[in-house]
């Protein structure tokens, strides 16, 4: 069965850090995987999608994503956070064979940026 | 971006009343839409899938005769909580996914509380 893991309810940096949120996927074949980013109480908000190419994905807001085939990773990275990137973040694999439009997403990581 | 819209986005009703919610796509048409329902603090879950002109395919354990979902034209979906109960308070969310993409775009949500 497809599933995404994230590993860390919480994820707390000071502003100007770098930081990580972790996720894991476990799918068959090859995976559709995005982030996603929500607000309180507002939907949610894409920064970026892996589906071929190169390992390192660049999307919204300054935020980078890794590749990892051999590890099944797929963290979600910035060089320098912002008080306002302080939000509860969702990694996402598409369920199914290729881009079905459905999604099974992690857990949810809450990002807390200090400054 | 696309833009998906959700209306409204909160409301309070009686138990035993029903409740609509109203997905639609504002610059793109969508065959496919989906619903999916967020408790607190933890991730999301797909309802059901909406598809335009035809019966809508529901997850399993979702009760179809309690959210009935109508998918009438191109860029409106609609998903209608019958007989509401306090256990059916939650976040409601749909997305949409492009044709010429392969993210799918969320509306802002519909935070639904039964008294």
């Amino acid at each position: 069965a497809q599933s995404v893991a994230q590993p860390e309810d919480q994820v707390n940096v000071a502003e100007g850090n770098p930081l990580t949120v972790k996720c894991t996927y476990s799918v068959s074949g090859n995976p559709y995987l995005f982030w996603y980013v929500q607000y309180p109480n507002r939907g949610l908000q894409f920064l970026l999608k892996y589906i071929t190419g190169d390992n390192l994905v660049k999307g919204s807001y300054g935020f980078e994503a890794e590749f990892n085939k051999s590890q099944t990773s797929f963290h979600l990275k910035k060089p320098s956070a912002l008080v306002s990137d302080s939000a509860l973040y969702f990694c996402a694999v598409s369920r199914g064979s290729g881009n079905t439009g459905k999604l099974i997403f992690g857990q949810g990581t809450t990002l807390q940026v200090k400054p | 971006g696309a833009v998906v819209s959700q209306h409204p986005s909160w409301v309070i009703c009686k138990s035993g009343t029903s409740v609509k919610i109203e997905c639609r796509s504002l610059d793109f048409q969508a065959t496919t839409m989906f619903w999916y329902r967020q408790f607190p603090k933890q991730s999301l879950m797909l309802m059901a899938t909406s598809n335009e002109g035809s019966k809508a395919t529901y997850e399993q354990g979702v009760e179809k005769d309690k959210f009935l979902i109508n998918h009438a034209s191109l860029t409106l979906s609609t998903l209608t909580v019958t007989s509401a109960h306090p256990e059916d308070s939650s976040f409601y969310i749909c997305s949409a996914r492009v044709s010429w993409g392969t993210e799918a775009f969320f509306g802002q949500g519909t935070r639904l509380t039964v008294v």
